[in-house]
């Protein structure tokens, strides 16, 4: 089975520019979550969506950041303008309400650089 | 509210002995607990979970976890460390109440020595 599907995997632009991450879940799976993670603040939930539609977006950090979930096996992430600080990995998790014990299942992230 | 404290940010073991690597939560409602390890420049996989089934779980790579409600405790045990054990883990708790949101712990770095 296919797993998480994320791309790209490394990106490096610079500050200014518009970043755009991209996240395929496991088929099936109804929820999708994007976190980050930095070595200073550690695993961060930026937003998830439960059957398409965004639940908490409570993690993100300010209004550069967007993401979008326009169907079951597709969604984004977006920076603009990017900015230096924003550099992390940036990970897509999926899971199924369906199973009720919660676990999600992690793509492989995409490591951003912004100069 | 939940929360989940890892006891040990770094625990250091040789090769061929065990690991123990500690959790400690805390939860309102029945909690959902996993490990998840993340090897460097890798993605989080996940280890194994409880669910209220059986306290004792089974995961991969020969791990496995104790659920001990008394003790609200989950920790993690391998009889046998190998090298490519050397990561970092995380104890990771979820219940009803935060939906299918999931709770982590700062971590454990697992370093195995030869």
């Amino acid at each position: 089975d296919a797993g998480v599907i994320q791309s790209p995997r490394h990106e490096v632009t610079e500050m200014g520019q518009e970043v755009t991450l991209r996240c395929k879940p496991i088929s099936g799976h109804n929820s999708l979550f994007w976190y980050r993670q930095t070595m200073m603040r550690g695993l961060e939930l930026l937003i998830y969506f439960n059957n398409n539609v965004p639940i908490d977006d409570s993690g993100m950090p300010e209004d550069r950041f967007s993401a979008k979930m326009p169907n079951a096996s597709f969604s984004t992430l977006k920076i603009q303008p990017s900015e230096p600080r924003d550099s992390a990995v940036y990970f897509c998790a999926s899971s199924s309400t369906g199973t009720g014990s919660y676990e999600q299942y992690f793509g492989p992230g995409t490591r951003l650089t912004v100069t | 509210a939940q929360s989940v404290t890892q006891l040990d940010s770094h625990v250091s073991v040789s090769e061929g002995t065990p690991v123990l690597l500690r959790c400690n939560y805390s939860s309102s409602y029945s909690p959902s607990l996993f490990w998840y390890v993340q090897h460097p420049n890798k993605g989080l996989q996940l280890l194994l979970k409880y669910t209220s089934a059986a306290t004792l779980v089974k995961g991969i790579n020969g791990f496995e976890a104790e659920f001990k409600k008394s003790e609200t405790s989950f920790h993690l045990t391998k009889p046998s460390a190998h090298m490519s054990d050397a990561a970092e883990y995380f104890c990771v708790v979820s219940n009803k109440e935060y939906g299918n949101k999931l709770v982590f712990g700062a971590g454990t770095i697992l370093r195995v020595k030869s």
